[in-house]
């Protein structure tokens, strides 16, 4: 099945830096997602990005499907960023199910 | 429009008893799928459902797990005979078409 990976596993930032997120994955999708997974548990969509760059505030995403890779950029970290971001692939072979990698745990410190 | 329901989102069981969870999706999302989360871990597939129909079942374990989603009411992810490796947070997500997925906030399962 399909592979997801994402690096770095942890980063530690002080408050106001700028962060870079990746995801690579193994073969062709249909879906791609960008979760945060918030200290209390919540998981909150960020981005729905097959392909392309979106912009959100401070976040933005790029997916470059041909070479089968994913940034998200945090740009002027606040402590409110910290939590675990996760990357989830929908594989082409399947419309259902979405693919998580093991997420990179973010500390924003004061 | 209200997201992803779930509950309740503490339940606590002990072990050989069954646990319940619900599933409300968002107001005309016809797709309901289960993950579980294991401590420390990312989430992990377990079903995938549409009204009245199972479509995708891959990830449930073989024995005492169950989903159903009916016409009427929310979908259920059933466990019987809880074991302390059940101890998860279980996420519900719901989509309109069957491509993006939007979460719940999960129900914390705790096996004593």
């Amino acid at each position: 099945g399909i592979q997801v990976e994402q690096s770095p596993p942890d980063l530690i930032l002080q408050e106001g830096a700028n962060s870079t997120l990746r995801c690579n994955f193994s073969d062709s999708v249909n879906n791609l997602q960008w979760f945060h997974q918030n200290p209390w548990g919540q998981l909150i969509n960020l981005f729905y990005i097959p392909s392309g760059t979106k912009q959100n505030g401070r976040l933005s995403a790029t997916t470059v499907a041909t070479e089968r890779y994913s940034l998200l950029y945090i740009s002027s970290s606040q402590t409110t960023d910290s939590g675990v971001y996760f990357c989830a692939v929908g594989p082409y072979s399947s419309a259902s199910k979405i693919i998580f990698g093991s997420g990179t745990r973010l500390s924003i410190r004061p | 429009n209200a997201g992803v329901m779930q509950n309740p989102r503490h339940l606590v069981r002990r072990r050989g008893q069954e646990a319940r969870l619900r599933c409300s999706p968002m107001k005309g999302h016809s797709h309901v799928y289960w993950y579980r989360q294991l401590p420390e871990e990312g989430l992990k597939f377990m079903v995938y459902l549409q009204k009245e129909n199972i479509i995708d079942e891959s990830g449930m374990p073989k024995e005492r797990f169950s989903a159903e989603f009916p016409k009427e009411g929310p979908s259920i992810l059933r466990i019987q005979q809880v074991v302390r490796g059940d101890s998860a947070a279980y996420f519900c997500a719901s989509s309109p078409g069957g491509v993006e997925q939007f979460f719940g906030p999960g129900t914390r399962l705790t096996v004593l």
